[in-house]
């Protein structure tokens, strides 16, 4: 069964850097771009960016530009979200997820990694 | 980049079929056939449920179903039932290698 496995949750205070790790188990990550979504408490799903694994490029969603760092390690089958300059707002479970290049849609998921920015 | 527009909820009774709008732009939804479907039960992964605006990938019930119009992309669920309420989002590839989400949309089955 192919799954992505999402590292545990963190707590950061404000300002703090947060690291979060996305592996694939059961397959390789070089057949799809992973993305990268938030949801804050109660709020909607918001798109952060993606990484493309023929270049190892990434996309970023202006809301996060200039925060926010994707990068794919294709070593080890694993995607990491790098947020820093953190603020209470990124209180929030990130998602990873695969995105099938053909049709830009998801059918697979991490479970999510809860973080909590707090003073 | 702004968020698609999905009304905030909906509601129906079992068995009564409800349809949930997305509004984008014509360099999203109008522009490209590339919106996509999310069911998202509290505290669990979104689901998808519809791809490429109408089809549904393997497993999912005949029930769900998705159109495209202009601008606005649409998901019809029919024969509600008590298990469909949930959270759903619409999402759409708008270029450049980037999507953009629908604010979601609050189903209750009364």
């Amino acid at each position: 069964e192919v799954q992505l496995v999402q590292s545990g949750a963190e707590v950061k205070r404000p300002g703090a850097t947060v690291k979060i790790s996305c592996k694939i188990s059961g397959h390789t990550l070089t057949k799809y771009y992973i993305h990268w979504v938030q949801q804050a408490p109660g709020k909607g799903l918001e798109w952060m960016g993606l990484v493309d694994p023929e270049d190892a490029e990434a996309v970023y969603a202006e809301k996060f530009q200039g925060r926010v760092n994707i990068v794919l390690d294709t070593s080890t089958d694993t995607s990491y979200m790098e947020l820093s300059s953190l603020k209470s707002d990124d209180t929030a479970v990130y998602y990873c997820a695969t995105v099938t290049q053909e049709y830009w849609s998801s059918d697979l998921w991490g479970r999510g990694t809860l973080v909590t920015v707090s003073s | 980049q702004s968020a698609l527009t999905q009304l905030a909820s909906v509601s129906g009774s079992p068995g009564q079929s409800i349809t949930i709008s997305c509004t984008g732009t014509s360099s999203d939804v109008g522009r490209y056939n590339l919106v996509s479907w999310y069911q998202q039960h509290p505290g669990k992964a979104p689901k998808l449920i519809i791809y490429e605006a109408t089809k549904r990938p393997s497993g999912v019930s005949n029930r769900f179903s998705g159109s495209k119009s202009g601008n606005t992309a649409s998901l019809t669920i029919s024969g509600l039932q008590t298990e469909d309420e949930a959270d759903y989002y619409c999402c759409s590839y708008a270029g450049s290698s980037s999507l953009v989400f629908g604010g979601g949309t609050k189903l209750t089955v009364l």
